[in-house]
């Protein structure tokens, strides 16, 4: 199953971009790369997903090598409520059920804003 | 409000009472899923449906027991809980018809003590 790296923590000054890199090397063609945040022990939150292309919506950026084993998610200008902790993830496909789409959870990176 | 709702949000209890966690969802998502969440460990699928009468076994099944007699209803079952099962729970659904996102919406979450 393609695994993710992600540094433990990173701090970020408020206003300024918050670069969150994953690395996901063994990742297969047809894996998406998502990206959750977690804040406070509340319910993880989707923010984006990617396969090759980058892509933007309304709370971030994901930037995708072009390899497809690295990425970076990119809060453009970090604020206060963006302490939180982001998780990098792989969609695989369960190997016990053909049509689930199970998500493997790392332990993230832990996002300080800082004022 | 699209959302899913877990009930109750925390409880503690002790050795051997049987007690149920409610997770329900407004979306009409046919995929619902419960994970545990562990210091140091990350979140954790316990059981998950792809459907209506269609239950599976996560990677942490054991002293857990579920049930999808509704679609909008996904309750999980401790039939005598013990120590270590206390752990933040969280539900999650989706709807995977659409075979590019997967994107999960999560509850938000029940903190449980088994004592």
């Amino acid at each position: 199953d393609a695994k993710t790296t992600q540094p433990t923590s990173m701090d970020c000054a408020e206003g300024r971009a918050a670069n969150l890199p994953c690395n996901h090397s063994t990742i297969s063609g047809n894996e998406y790369v998502y990206w959750y945040r977690q804040i406070h022990s509340q319910g993880p939150q989707y923010i984006i997903h990617g396969l090759k292309n980058n892509e933007t919506n309304e709370m971030a950026s994901l930037i995708i090598t072009e390899d497809r084993k690295s990425s970076t998610l990119i809060l453009p200008h970090a604020t206060l409520r963006d302490t939180a902790v982001y998780y990098c993830i792989v969609r695989v496909r369960d190997s016990r059920a053909g049509n689930n789409r199970k998500l493997i959870w790392g332990l993230g990176t832990s996002l300080a804003v800082n004022p | 409000e699209a959302q899913v709702t877990q009930n109750p949000r925390y409880l503690i209890t002790v050795t051997g009472k049987k007690l149920t966690v409610t997770c329900s969802q407004n979306m009409n998502h046919e995929y619902m899923s419960w994970y545990r969440q562990d210091p140091g460990l990350g979140l954790r699928q316990i059981y998950y449906s792809m459907n209506v009468e269609v239950t599976d076994k996560g990677d942490v099944p054991e002293g857990y027991k579920v049930s999808r007699k509704e679609k909008r209803n996904f309750p999980l079952i401790l039939e005598s809980p013990s120590p270590n099962q206390t752990s933040l729970y969280f539900c999650a659904s989706s709807s995977p018809s659409r075979t590019s996102a997967f994107e999960q919406f999560f509850g938000p979450g029940t903190r449980l003590t088994v004592l």
